[in-house]
């Protein structure tokens, strides 16, 4: 099994440009999360999905959209990129509520 | 706001037991203390769980105290492997499927040769 993959490793961008951040997990767990983590501050929820086809807010939704149109993919997309969103990005993904388990993370600059 | 309090860094001899605190005094009756940990640039790890036992797996042990305000995670034969930062976190269960977890700085710590 591969876990939970994330897609790309590094991305650059400039301000205004879009982009979509692929996760993908293959022990076909219900839920699936975004995250991102700055210096200084612990992870923060972005988008989180309890199934395919649903999505909801995490602690910091705002700049970005997310879509679960099939159950082992959960897409997290910036429409117009501002330099505050620069970040390392993390998914994970879990059975339940209890044990997550994260992707290697996806380093995004954006200047 | 993270409801947990840790240390900002410890160190730990290597072969010895890593003992990391976790201060929890708000937790309510229904919420979990999850331990993760990061190694560098990786993404977190799930170590372990717990509600009012005391836990232990492959990876490490969880202590609650009683009255649940404090919480302790311990490595029994820490390596240099376990160099990580250590998160501690309460699981909010808040109304509905809106159960997050919320992320503090946690503890970095160190084994040493």
């Amino acid at each position: 099994n591969a876990g939970v993959t994330q897609t790309p490793k590094f991305r650059v961008l400039k301000t205004g440009q879009s982009m979509t951040l692929l996760c993908a997990q293959d022990m076909n767990h219900e839920y699936m999360y975004w995250y991102r983590q700055d210096p200084g501050m612990g992870l923060r929820l972005i988008h989180y999905s309890v199934g395919e086809g649903t999505t909801a807010k995490g602690e910091v939704p705002d700049g970005y959209n997310v879509s679960r149109l099939k159950k082992q993919n959960f897409l997290l997309g910036l429409e117009s990129a501002a330099p505050s969103q620069t970040s390392v990005y993390f998914c994970a993904s879990s059975y339940s509520f209890n044990e997550q388990y994260f992707g290697p993370g996806t380093r995004l600059t954006v200047t | 706001d993270a409801k947990t309090t840790q240390p900002t860094s410890m160190d730990c001899a290597e072969g010895r037991a890593a003992n990391l605190p976790c201060n929890h005094s708000t937790i309510s009756g229904n919420e979990y203390v999850y331990w993760y940990r990061q190694i560098h640039s990786q993404g977190p790890q799930y170590i372990i769980h717990g509600l009012k036992n005391n836990e232990t797996n492959e990876m490490a042990s969880l202590i609650i105290t009683e009255d649940r305000k404090s919480s302790t995670l311990i490595l029994p034969h820490a390596t240099l492997r376990d160099t990580a930062v250590y998160y501690c976190i309460v699981r909010v269960a808040n109304a509905g499927n809106n159960r997050k977890l919320i992320w503090g700085l946690g503890t970095s710590l160190a084994v040493n040769p």
